[in-house]
């Protein structure tokens, strides 16, 4: 099994650009996050969804945007590229959400915002 | 609010030594917590985990301690090995479902 796979494990965009990072597993589990993470900060969640077709806001949801159109694949868009995204940006899943369900996390996008 | 600290940023210990690393969390009400391990340019891997209603949990090599008194959790690495070099990070889940992550501290093991 591949676990939790992020596209692309680099980027560097100019300020104003959008783009789409693309996390896919296969463990056919329920729900699937999206953190950044920061120095000096830990992972701080930006959108989740707990099943295909929903998503919901985390703590620093702004600037971007998510969908969950299958099961197996969380997108996270940003529209207009800001360098306070410069960060690295980690999927995760779950089979629920909770006591007993640790997450499982990719190996993360860094992302540039020049 | 919420917040999970480590008391230390860094720890550096010889390789076969045991090493202990410490957290602090604010929430009362948390009722999961997990340690996690981040190696240079992955993700963070599960190590373990621990209920609230528990005060020891042993694994391979890993225990980890939770003492709801203090609100502080910690995590014993035994005869701690160069692969055990990484970032270590404790998380926080209350009954909500909502995950508090700690800025971790960065193991070092000297050979």
């Amino acid at each position: 099994n591949a676990g939790v796979t992020q596209t692309p494990k680099f980027r560097v965009l100019k300020t104003g650009q959008s783009m789409t990072l693309l996390c896919a597993q296969d463990m056919n589990h329920e729900y699937m996050y999206w953190y950044r993470q920061d120095p000096g900060m830990g992972l701080r969640l930006i959108h989740y969804s707990v099943g295909e077709g929903t998503t919901a806001k985390g703590e620093v949801p702004d600037g971007y945007n998510v969908s969950r159109l299958k099961k197996q694949n969380f997108l996270l868009g940003l529209e207009s590229a800001a360098p306070s995204q410069t960060s690295v940006y980690f999927c995760a899943s779950s089979p629920q959400r909770g006591p007993d369900s640790p997450l499982h996390f990719g190996n993360g996008t860094r992302l540039t915002v020049t | 609010g919420e917040s999970v600290g480590l008391h230390l940023p860094t720890l550096s210990v010889q390789e076969g030594d045991n090493s202990i690393i410490n957290c602090a969390y604010s929430n009362s009400a948390s009722d999961y917590f997990i340690w996690y391990k981040q190696e240079s340019g992955k993700g963070p891997q599960f190590i373990i985990d621990i209920r609230s209603n528990m005060d020891k949990r042993q694994g391979q090599r890993v225990t980890v301690l939770l003492n709801k008194t203090v609100k502080h959790l910690s995590l014993q690495i035994a005869a701690t090995q160069p692969g055990d070099s990484a970032v270590y990070f404790c998380a926080e889940t209350n009954n909500a479902g909502k995950s508090t992550f700690g800025d971790g501290t960065t193991l070092t093991v000297k050979p």
